[in-house]
């Protein structure tokens, strides 16, 4: 098993320039999700998406799109990259809870990180 | 405002001492708390988890503890290694996880 494969590791964008980050994982897990770390900040979630099809905002939305046609994967999109989009961005999934309530346990298995420069 | 912090400064420790890492938040009432470890260039990896009616937990030299009174957890590893040279991070289960910026912990041989 990979686990969670993340690509590309690291791409430089100019300002403007779209780009997508593909997330792909072989758990056949339910739920995925997108994060994006900074220097001196805690993950912070962009979005999730608890099933095929579905996808909700996270903390950090703007700017960002995702769209999970397939189980497996769970795709990033950057439509107009700006400077302050020059972050590590992972991925992560985790099974399937019955109910998504904040007393059900998520384990959460993450990518290796794509590294993304934006001039 | 919610918070979750951690240390921001690197803990320095020497090998086969116990390190002690602080997590602590203001205004979650998380359910339960999770702790990661995170080398450099690499993903977060799951360690442990502890519920909110627990208030210790271990994994071979790892203990955590929660005290929802205090809002805090502590993170304990016992006869420390340089190979737990690493970023750790603390996760509160609110749904969501939220988490912390992390604490580089540093053990010198």
């Amino acid at each position: 098993n990979a686990g969670v494969t993340q690509t590309p590791k690291f791409r430089v964008l100019k300002t403007g320039q779209s780009m997508t980050l593909l997330c792909a994982q072989d758990m056949n897990h339910e739920y995925m999700y997108w994060y994006r770390q900074d220097p001196g900040m805690g993950l912070r979630l962009i979005h999730y998406s608890v099933g095929e099809g579905t996808t909700a905002k996270g903390e950090v939305p703007d700017g960002y799109n995702v769209s999970r046609l397939k189980k497996q994967n769970f795709l990033l999109g950057l439509e107009s990259a700006a400077p302050s989009q020059t972050s590590v961005y992972f991925c992560a999934s985790s099974p399937r809870q019955e109910l998504w309530v904040k007393r059900v346990q998520e384990t959460q298995y993450f990518g290796p990180g794509t590294r993304l420069l934006v001039l | 405002s919610q918070k979750i912090e951690q240390n921001s400064e690197a803990l320095n420790i020497q090998e086969g001492k116990t390190a002690t890492l602080t997590c602590n938040y203001t205004n979650y009432s998380p359910a339960y708390l999770q702790w990661y470890r995170q080398d450099p260039g690499r993903g977060p990896v799951f360690l442990l988890l502890i519920r909110e009616n627990e208030k210790e937990k271990r994994k071979e030299r790892l203990k955590v503890t929660f005290d929802t009174t205090l809002k805090q957890s502590l993170f304990h590893i016992t006869a420390s290694q340089p190979a737990d040279s690493a970023t750790y991070l603390c996760a509160l289960g609110t749904g969501k996880l939220i988490f912390g910026q992390g604490t580089t912990l540093q053990v010198k041989p």
